[in-house]
């Protein structure tokens, strides 16, 4: 079974400049969360989707962070325009919609 | 709100040692308790979890016990190896009143095992 899948990897941006992630979840996974990881501290969750709709966006930035998941499955997290406290890890993760949530391998973001 | 504590690292130990890295929980309800890891530049993956109060997850040598009378979720093994050098998470699922679950991670332990 494949894994939660991300791109890119790896992005370097200067600050007021915008981005993207991408993720695709696992096949039939319903539920899918991106979270935002700061060097030294554990993930918080900023987004959850239950098929196409949102759940929980209360920690996301919503004058800067979007995010989409069209048809229920992909999903976008868009920043706009970034700031240098952006810099983190932006992992995405999915369940089949009980507890337990299988991550991907994550975006490491720089902003200069 | 709920809150997970974790022991501050970073943990240097050598090869064959006994592990302990410790979490305690704030929660209202009933949680479910996990354990993440988290390799050099990898993504985390779970290691282990317990769903009710007493139960004892276990994986790869590593076990943890739900505590709830003392709202901890200690991580042990009893032998660690050089390949276990990561940092491990602690975390909680809660089912708020949405009906969805969410984690709430600690800060992570960072383990390093030497030769």
């Amino acid at each position: 079974e494949a894994g939660v899948a991300q791109s890119p990897r790896y992005k370097i941006i200067e600050k007021r400049q915008s981005v993207a992630f991408w993720c695709n979840p696992i096949s039939g996974h319903a539920t899918l969360y991106w979270y935002q990881q700061i060097l030294g501290q554990g993930p918080k969750l900023l987004i959850q989707f239950q098929n196409n709709g949102v759940v929980d966006d209360s920690q996301l930035p919503k004058d800067r962070f979007s995010a989409e998941r069209l048809k229920g499955v992909d999903s976008t997290l868009k920043i706009q325009p970034a700031k240098l406290e952006d810099s983190a890890v932006y992992l995405c993760a999915s369940s089949p919609g009980k507890e337990t949530q299988y991550f991907g391998p994550g975006t490491r973001l720089l902003v200069l | 709100g709920n809150s997970v504590t974790q022991m501050e690292g970073p943990v240097t130990l050598s090869e064959e040692a006994f592990l302990t890295i410790n979490c305690t929980y704030t929660a209202t309800g009933y949680p479910s308790l996990f354990w993440y890891v988290q390799y050099p530049g990898e993504g985390l993956q779970l290691l282990l979890k317990a769903t009710k109060a007493d139960d004892k997850g276990s994986n790869k040598g590593f076990e943890a016990t739900y505590r709830k009378e003392t709202t901890s979720f200690h991580l042990e093994k009893g032998s660690v190896q050089v390949s276990d050098s990561a940092v491990y998470f602690c975390a909680l699922s809660d089912v708020p009143g949405a009906g969805s679950y969410q984690l709430t991670f600690g800060k992570g332990t960072k383990l390093s095992v030497i030769p």
